[in-house]
């Protein structure tokens, strides 16, 4: 039962161009959703997040935006820059402790 | 570094074995989780801590999985009688009380078993 979904395991894009990574979720008892970046050999650490009773919150050059009526979510990066390659999580959380993550988008800037 | 600290950062062992795992989280952080992520998924949530108390727990911890945090700082995770399935990525993460943003975990780099 995979709540949170990245359907997209990888994306490239070209530095300066935006990149988008979408999420879906199924569960709506969700309320606060968010994105982590992981490098490799390194934990995840977190990047951007939105209450659910927003849909866009924006940091630099980071903007998520979330669409509840469609349970998704994205997450957009302009402009895209070569230290953004990293793996990106999106996480969703239900008002327990816990967080679901989805499964991950491989995101590479080539130069 | 005054970050989340995990021990060992990998580890090898035979099937059947008991292994154990540390986790020292930021010092002001009251909160402690451990995660399990395997390859090509995300982060899977194991349990959570909130000081010594441990207040939730995955239906992923079978009864070979146990947790502990005695004093309200360090915490570990046993496996006992491993197996094959339980070759992954152990990851813990803290987050202070009631202060930032929800959700925000801070991860340390994780504790890789590899169960032969």
């Amino acid at each position: 039962d995979q709540q949170v979904k990245q359907n997209s395991p990888s994306l490239s894009v070209q530095e300066g161009r935006i990149s988008i990574l979408n999420c879906d979720y199924t569960n709506s008892m969700f309320d606060y959703f968010l994105w982590y970046k992981k490098y490799p050999a390194e934990g995840p650490t977190f990047l951007i997040s939105i209450s659910s009773i927003k849909d866009k919150n924006e940091d630099g050059r980071f903007t998520v935006f979330l669409n509840k009526s469609a349970k998704h979510l994205s997450l957009h990066i302009v402009p895209s820059q070569p230290g953004d390659s990293a793996v990106y999580f999106c996480a969703a959380s239900g008002g327990a402790q816990k967080l679901v993550f989805g499964q991950g988008t491989r995101l590479t800037i080539n130069p | 570094d005054t970050g989340v600290s995990q021990d060992p950062r990998h580890k090898i062992t035979k099937r059947g074995q008991n292994v154990t795992f540390r986790c020292d989280p930021i010092s002001e952080h009251n909160r402690l989780y451990w995660y399990r992520q395997t390859l090509g998924q995300g982060p899977e949530f194991l349990t959570y801590f909130q000081n010594e108390a441990q207040l939730e727990k995955s239906r992923l911890l079978s009864d070979r999985f146990s947790a502990e945090r005695p004093k309200g700082s360090f915490s570990t995770l046993e496996i006992q009688r491993t197996e094959q399935g339980d070759s992954a990525m152990y990851l813990c993460a803290s987050s202070p009380p009631d202060r930032g943003r929800p959700g925000e975990l801070f991860f340390g780099e994780g504790s890789r078993l590899t169960v032969l």
